[in-house]
């Protein structure tokens, strides 16, 4: 089946930026999600991108799509200690509805 | 999100027991779905619905069952749970528009099986 990657953990300085990285395998992809989930939380939806993008601005939030490559990254400015949770990458195919979550990235953020 | 709501929270039972989640929305969507999810392996799909006549088997269905009770409420069940079905659980649903489909998670419940 299709496949979702992400590092498992990620630790960063407040105030740095955080980069967090998903590559997938599927190149029929049409949506690409960030979801963030706190402690004790179900996902939150961050953020997508469509496939025909390169790039998506959200206040603090970039994310990048290579697609050529099949990597995305959600970029995380000035990073806040309220920032700490575990980010998963997911992605849709066009012929599907039911999206391909990878394992999480925990961010870990220190004074 | 509060527009879906999972009962209960939390939830510890023994092995042998036959154990039901519940899921509500009223964001109106009409596609809902089970995950359950592990440490270190994110979250893989129980089972969804497209809308009240339907029902479909995800990645790991096997000991699980699940009802459409309605268009809001989509409901779990562990017939006979094992220790290897605790876990964290959540609920989401979604709405078909155009191509756009995205999903909305409920708080989670987790289940302990002693």
């Amino acid at each position: 089946g299709e496949d979702v990657e992400q590092s498992l953990f990620l630790s960063v300085r407040e105030g740095d930026s955080s980069v967090i990285n998903c590559t997938y395998t599927d190149s029929s992809s049409t949506y690409l999600y960030w979801y963030k989930q706190e402690p004790g939380a179900g996902l939150q939806l961050l953020t997508y991108i469509f496939s025909n993008m390169d790039m998506k601005q959200d206040q603090r939030l970039t994310v990048l799509l290579n697609k050529k490559d099949k990597h995305l990254s959600l970029r995380i400015a000035d990073t806040q200690t309220g920032d700490s949770a575990i980010y998963f990458c997911a992605e849709r195919g066009g012929g599907s509805y039911i999206p391909t979550f990878g394992r999480g990235t925990s961010l870990i953020v220190h004074p | 999100d509060a527009d879906v709501t999972q009962t209960p929270r939390n939830r510890i039972t023994k092995t042998g027991k036959r154990i039901m989640l519940e899921c509500s929305q009223t964001k109106g969507h009409d596609r809902m779905y089970w995950y359950r999810q592990d440490p270190g392996l994110g979250l893989r799909l129980i089972y969804y619905s497209f809308d009240v006549k339907d029902i479909n088997k995800g990645e790991i269905s096997d000991g699980y069952s699940v009802s459409r009770q309605a268009q809001a409420k989509f409901s779990l069940s562990l017939e006979s749970a094992i220790p290897n079905q605790t876990a964290l659980y959540f609920c989401a649903t979604s709405q078909q528009r155009g191509d756009q489909d995205t999903q909305y998670f409920g708080p989670g419940t987790r289940l302990t099986v002693l």
